[in-house]
């Protein structure tokens, strides 16, 4: 258990439709970042926040968007949800600084079926 | 730009040495991850190398040559359970992750 938990597990949903996945980073992480992973495919970086701000972006789409809030949990909303939006998503977290210190410990994963 | 080479694929026999190799290309370099993902599952942690040379770690070594742009995994006395992805990361100078596609090993009995 890495200490990260993720809601919900599994999530189905249809087309157009639009869905919020949360995250609830490691005690005393600071660092949140949001992973998108399609079927052996690899990981794809979508965004990191850093104690509430935004702090990196990946390839994430302009229909999906992120916050982290005060008590550093943060959520993933993706909307207008396509076929191809199916997959694994992986939040993560890390105490935020420097080399080791960002160390990511990964949660479970939503997994997102579009139908 | 930034880049990571790993190899695809790697089969290896249970009981023997596997060596995953990954170069990268980044802007700077703040050190280099592994991590392990088997199938359906999150990533784990494995090492972290920041100075030239060999980390050991039970089982598992990481190596690191920064004039090179190299590492490798080296993973011994390999176990059924060891088939899985192996994804190297590599952090540029601004403290950027930028993760390589990964290694699946399958190991064979």
């Amino acid at each position: 258990d890495s200490g990260v938990t993720q809601t919900p597990k599994h999530l189905i949903t249809a087309t157009g439709q639009r869905v919020t996945l949360r995250c609830s980073p490691r005690s005393g992480d600071l660092s949140v970042y949001w992973y998108q992973q399609s079927l052996d495919q690899g990981l794809q970086f979508l965004i990191q926040y850093y104690n509430g701000e935004e702090r990196a972006k990946g390839n994430i789409l302009e229909r999906f968007s992120a916050q982290q809030f005060p008590d550093l949990h943060s959520e993933l909303n993706l909307s207008s949800l396509e076929l191809g939006d199916s997959a694994l998503y992986f939040c993560a977290s890390s105490v935020g600084g420097e080399g080791p210190q960002e160390t990511q410990y990964f949660g479970p994963g939503t997994r997102l079926l579009v139908l | 730009g930034q880049n990571i080479d790993q190899p695809t694929e790697m089969t290896a026999t249970e009981g023997a040495i596997v060596q995953i190799n990954c170069t990268y290309q980044t802007s700077g370099f703040n050190g280099l991850f592994w991590y392990q993902q088997h199938a359906g599952e999150a990533p784990t942690f494995l090492s972290y190398n920041v100075l030239d040379g060999l980390e050991e770690k039970g089982r598992f070594s990481s190596f690191l040559s920064r004039s090179k742009g190299y590492s490798y995994l080296l993973l011994k006395e390999l176990q059924m359970k060891d088939s899985a992805s192996y994804l190297c990361v590599s952090m540029d100078s601004n403290y950027q992750l930028i993760w390589g596609a990964g290694t699946k090993l399958i190991i064979k009995p």
